[in-house]
């Protein structure tokens, strides 16, 4: 069974850079995309990027500026940051992965927990 | 951007009640590359995350009951709950994959009548 779990700091101050981590257990990294998605308090879910194998990405053109993702397949993790937050980058960040057969990125079959990362001075 | 709308915003459906949910997408979903419609259903209950229900339109991912059904073609498309179960209270949301980036509609709150 897939499982994707997320860790990082629960608090960060303005101007700084939200770092976050999903750990991928039960399934191979390769040949997936993975992705990350935030939800603010009460809002929808609203997609931030992806990832496929360590040499693609593709970025939510709203927030490309401040994010970079990178994946390292030898922990079997990948990873989100995000510069220059504000308040209005709290939300719950979830990651995910984009199933639908190896080396395809469509619907998200997996998804983690979710972890609540507030922007407060 | 691929701009998705989902209506009703809210609905409230009585036991055992069919309840219907919306999603309209501003360009067709239909892509080339294996002529398939790419949007998927998922069910949000509260402090979880999305669950997957439905993907290429209408296929049930493994395990969602079969009172749910999705269908639709081109920008137009709904997902039904054939007899709604108190445990199917959720937040439904619809996804385009056809296209980068991602986006969602935003959202169907689901309650019982």
């Amino acid at each position: 069974q897939v499982q994707l779990q997320e860790s990082g700091p629960g608090l960060v101050n303005p101007s700084e850079t939200l770092s976050l981590t999903c750990t991928v257990s039960g399934a191979s990294m390769t040949g997936y995309f993975w992705g990350w998605l935030r939800q603010p308090a009460g809002k929808g879910l609203e997609w931030i990027g992806r990832i496929y194998r360590s040499d693609y990405t593709d970025y939510s053109p709203s927030l490309k500026s401040r994010v970079t993702i990178s994946i390292d397949t030898s922990k079997n993790q990948f990873s989100l940051e995000l510069s220059s937050v504000t308040a209005a980058d709290t939300a719950v960040y979830y990651c995910a992965r984009e199933g639908g057969g190896a080396g395809s990125g469509w619907y998200l079959d997996y998804w983690g927990q979710g972890a609540l990362v507030t922007v407060t001075s | 951007d691929i701009v998705m709308t989902q209506s009703p915003h809210s609905l409230a459906v009585s036991l055992g009640e069919r309840a219907t949910i919306n999603c309209k997408s501003s360009q067709s979903l239909l892509h080339s590359s294996n002529n398939k419609i790419h949007l998927a259903w998922y069910q949000q209950k509260p402090g979880q995350p999305p669950k997957l229900l439905i993907y290429w339109a209408s296929t049930r991912e493994s395990g969602v009951p079969d009172r749910f059904s999705g269908s639709g073609s081109g920008t137009d498309f709904t997902l039904t709950i054939s007899s709604l179960q108190a445990e199917d209270v959720a937040v439904y949301y619809c996804q385009q994959y056809c296209a980068v980036p991602r986006t969602f509609g935003q959202g169907t709150k689901l309650e019982i009548k």
